[in-house]
């Protein structure tokens, strides 16, 4: 089955830690996106890949940083520098700018 | 930098008709999608329409698309308690790549 896997659905961290959320895509699409989305709001773009090996800032990049060594894969450092990380973080791929198919959600929660 | 709004809640009773509405500021937006969410999951791709349509219809779902008053909508037929979420209706313009700007959410309540 083609798609998109987010793990660990639910993660607990203590304030201060780095913690590293895993998407991965069989999909075979070039572009990946990271979302965080907040009750009551919509999706905000944390950063997006178009291609391995290269990425760029979305609206919300401070505090989070992001590799894409391998075209299936995009993992998300949220960094203790992030001052509000508790929300549900989506994962999204697309071929090149078109339709974002979306993952199941890796809700983080940091006390 | 642009908007994309819509109302925050419809209830609608089984069997009847929902109509979600979106209004967008970006007059050069391409492409204008429907997205689902059901409680504690990922979103589902619904439909899309290209900024040159002015309707779309996929079996229950129709989108009807006002370029001229930026206005957005997607009617579901014959509602079914399985169409309970929030749907989230999300723009893309000519000039921002892959980007999409999204809506805050419409939740949808089924009655029976």
């Amino acid at each position: 089955d083609g798609g998109i896997t987010q793990s660990p659905k639910y993660l607990f961290r203590k304030e201060g830690q780095n913690v590293t959320l895993s998407c991965e895509q069989n999909l075979n699409h070039d572009a990946m996106y990271w979302y965080r989305q907040d009750p009551g709001q919509g999706l905000r773009l944390i950063y997006y890949s178009q291609i391995v090996n290269d990425f760029q800032k979305g609206d919300i990049a401070e505090g989070y940083s992001v590799s894409r060594e391998k075209k299936e894969s995009f993992p998300l450092t949220v960094t203790s520098a992030q001052k509000n990380p508790t929300a549900f973080y989506l994962c999204a791929s697309s071929i090149a700018g078109s339709e974002q198919y979306f993952g199941p959600g890796t809700r983080l929660t940091v006390t | 930098g642009e908007d994309v709004e819509q109302s925050l809640f419809l209830s609608v009773r089984e069997g009847d008709s929902s109509v979600i509405n979106c209004t967008y500021t970006d007059s050069s937006s391409t492409y204008l999608y429907w997205y689902k969410q059901e409680p504690g999951a990922g979103l589902q791709l619904l439909t899309y329409i290209f900024s040159n349509m002015d309707m779309k219809q996929d079996q229950r779902l129709t989108v009807l698309l006002n370029k001229k008053d930026k206005h957005l909508s997607l009617r579901i037929a014959d509602t079914q308690t399985g169409d309970s979420a929030i749907y989230f209706c999300a723009e893309k313009s000519a000039d921002s790549w892959g980007k999409l700007q999204f809506g805050a959410g419409t939740q949808v309540v089924v009655t029976p």
